[in-house]
């Protein structure tokens, strides 16, 4: 199966700090998701990017598809308690249906 | 409208054992896929459903795992005999449509193999 690293693993941060996280690919992809899993729960999704190069944004979220399409990129601006959780990139299979996962960025956000 | 819900949520067996779990997604959502997270690495595919047609099941480990998806609404998953390394989270996902990524999730089942 394809690979998908995210990195950090973890990050410790205090409430009100932007964080940046990011995930590569051994391979192109052309669609990229965040998905953040609060916890006891499943995941869901953030944002979903379609386009290279594209830019989106989701309230304080903005994530990015990297040119080259092995990459993307997930920033939280001001960060507050609720967005603790583990942050997942997400990209299509081969065929379409069925789509891997990355490792996962644990968030912890400090009051 | 009910989301994914998927039973037990925490399940204990010891080695050799036999355990089903059991999701229920979203209803109209043709598009069932099972997953599996070991503690500390990725969510790993396991397989695929378009109503009860197994769609991909590449991500099976092997043949002690047996998913099934009845009148393509409710899914189960049995694993049988139950080893110490299939210990982890298993996520049921359901979605409308294919390609968009957009995958709705259940809470999961914490599967303990002691």
């Amino acid at each position: 199966g394809q690979q998908l690293n995210q990195s950090p693993q973890s990050m410790f941060i205090q409430e009100g700090e932007d964080v940046s996280m990011n995930c590569t690919s051994s391979s192109i992809f052309n669609t990229w998701l965040w998905y953040k899993q609060d916890p006891g729960e499943g995941p869901v999704l953030l944002i979903a990017l379609y386009k290279a190069g594209e830019l989106t944004s989701n309230g304080r979220l903005t994530a990015q598809f990297g040119i080259t399409r092995k990459d993307s990129f997930l920033n939280i601006s001001a960060s507050i308690p609720s967005d603790v959780g583990i942050y997942f990139c997400a990209g299509p299979g081969r065929s379409g249906n069925q789509f891997y996962f990355g490792t996962g960025t644990s968030l912890t956000v400090i009051p | 409208e009910a989301g994914v819900t998927q039973f037990p949520s925490h399940s204990v067996i010891e080695k050799g054992q036999t355990v089903t779990l059991r999701c229920d997604p979203i209803s109209g959502h043709d598009n069932l896929y099972w997953y599996r997270r070991v503690m500390g690495k990725e969510i790993k595919f396991l397989l695929h459903f378009v109503k009860e047609s197994k769609q991909d099941e590449s991500g099976m480990p092997n043949n002690r795992f047996l998913a099934e998806r009845t009148g393509g609404t409710y899914s189960t998953l049995k694993v049988q005999p139950a080893e110490l390394e299939d210990s982890g989270v298993y996520f049921c996902a359901s979605s409308q449509y294919l390609n968009t990524g957009e995958l709705f999730f259940g809470e999961g089942s914490r599967l303990t193999v002691l």
